[in-house]
């Protein structure tokens, strides 16, 4: 089944150790995007890509940076992981398509911070 | 700017009752509209959404969703609720031809048998 996958599903890092997540998709679609959903709250886009052109949301710390290599995988490097940024970070794509962009969710990557 | 609202954060109901979760959305112009589910411990799933056409939405499980223009809304109903509907459900705007899907801060449903 075509789908979106993230690992690992789980992460513990250290406070000020440099993280990566991953995120790989089989729907070939071109948009992928990165999200940040602390407990009890929204999805909050930090950042995505239009096949390779990279848009960064305004409100996204310098912390968070992003890479894609190629149109199945997206990675988010984490480069110096406060308390703060623990959360669960979604990966999700889509395509472009006039009038609709409906996204496809991966199951996400717990980061948790010690 | 765009912004969802969900106004109820916390829906308690029984088996077989009735739910009508809010969405409103701020944007004037033409927007396609989402629900997604999120289940304890699962990734968020989508549940419906709406781009044209039939202001009613027939979703997944039951689930239907009624766009009104005039009103700004496209609010989630279902008839009857059962226990594995306990989950987060969020709102969701992107207006045409733009790529940022806007969330709502979501709505907590708990079912008890």
């Amino acid at each position: 089944d075509a789908m979106v996958i993230q690992n690992p599903r789980y992460q513990v890092t250290q406070f000020g150790k440099p993280v990566t997540l991953s995120c790989s998709q089989t729907l070939n679609h071109n948009v992928m995007y990165w999200y940040q959903q602390k407990s009890s709250q929204a999805p909050k886009l930090l950042f995505h890509y239009y096949d390779k052109d990279f848009n960064n949301e305004a409100d996204t710390p310098d912390n968070f940076q992003s890479r894609r290599p190629n149109t199945s995988f997206c990675f988010l490097d984490i480069r110096s992981p406060g308390l703060g940024d623990a959360a669960m970070y979604l990966c999700a794509t889509s395509r472009e398509e006039a009038n609709t962009y409906e996204q496809y969710f991966g199951p996400g990557t717990r980061l948790t911070v010690t | 700017a765009q912004s969802v609202s969900q106004h109820n954060h916390h829906v308690i109901l029984s088996e077989a009752a009735s739910l009508e979760l809010g969405c409103n959305y701020s944007y004037g112009g033409t927007v396609n509209l989402f629900w997604y589910v999120q289940y304890p411990g699962q990734h968020l799933q989508l549940l419906l959404k709406y781009f044209s056409g039939d202001p009613l939405v027939k979703g997944i499980k039951g689930f239907e969703a009624e766009f009104i223009k005039s009103k700004f809304s496209f609010n989630l109903r279902k008839p009857s609720v059962q226990w594995s509907d306990t989950a987060e459900y969020f709102c969701a705007v992107t207006s045409y031809n733009t790529d940022k899907l806007i969330f709502g801060t979501g709505t907590r449903l708990q079912v008890f048998p």
